[in-house]
């Protein structure tokens, strides 16, 4: 079973400025399925990034995807007020879906 | 748009059986994986399985034993079933469609329902 550990848990930020998101993995990741949502508070979690870089339909270029192997980041350059939510990585294989803990991004 | 709807009883009792419905609306079931995820109050998601639109399905190693997954194409819907259940499947439980791109799944998931939240309690 492949692990998905998310640093840091919390990131404390301003608007404006940038953040930079970890996903490590228990294993080295073999197939380029690997994913990153945002979940605010009573919502359904919206996909962000697909495989491992690719920006998901109507997703700002303001988010980016970057990683391979064991090692993953995402990240939001000029934080908005709406990007303060929980960040989930998400890996596929083999023929299960894992998720990380999360990573709450909040407003300092 | 795709729109899913997650719908179902809100309280089962233990030992009993959990059984939702996705109804997908604005786009086919057919040619897609559909999974059901949950999330317990204040933690992280779990993958509970999918289903492919022929009937296919591929379950959560952890849930296996308790789970069954079916799809109804004439009707455009999709179904869980999650047997002998206890307060720790108490969550909330969301339907998604998994992404295809050119016709691959990149096994991810594009469109979510609103989520139901599913109490276990006597």
């Amino acid at each position: 079973e492949i692990v998905l550990t998310q640093s840091p848990g919390t990131l404390s930020l301003s608007p404006g400025e940038g953040a930079t998101l970890s996903c490590r993995a228990s294993q080295s990741l073999t197939s380029n399925f690997f994913a990153w949502y945002q979940q605010r508070p009573g919502q359904a979690p919206r996909l962000l990034i697909y495989g491992a870089s690719s920006r998901a339909t109507g997703i700002p270029d303001r988010f980016s995807g970057s990683g391979s192997g064991t090692d993953f980041t995402l990240t939001i350059s000029r934080l908005e007020p709406e990007d303060f939510a929980v960040y989930y990585c998400q890996h596929y294989g083999p023929s299960q879906y894992s998720f990380g803990q999360g990573t709450k991004l909040e407003i300092k | 748009q795709v729109q899913l709807q997650e719908s179902g009883p809100g309280l089962v009792k233990p030992s009993e059986t959990l059984s939702l419905t996705c109804t997908v609306s604005g786009g086919s079931i057919i040619a897609y994986f559909w999974s059901w995820i949950r999330q317990p109050a204040g933690k992280g998601l779990e993958w509970i399985g999918h289903i492919y639109s022929s009937g296919n399905t591929n379950y959560n190693a952890s849930l296996k034993r308790r789970v069954t997954m079916s799809v109804d194409r004439s009707n455009n819907h999709f179904s869980l079933k999650l047997t002998s259940v206890t307060a720790a499947d108490t969550a909330v439980y969301y339907c998604a469609r998994v992404t295809m791109i050119r016709g691959f799944p990149q096994y991810c998931f594009d469109f979510w329902g609103p989520g139901i939240p599913v109490t276990v309690s006597s």
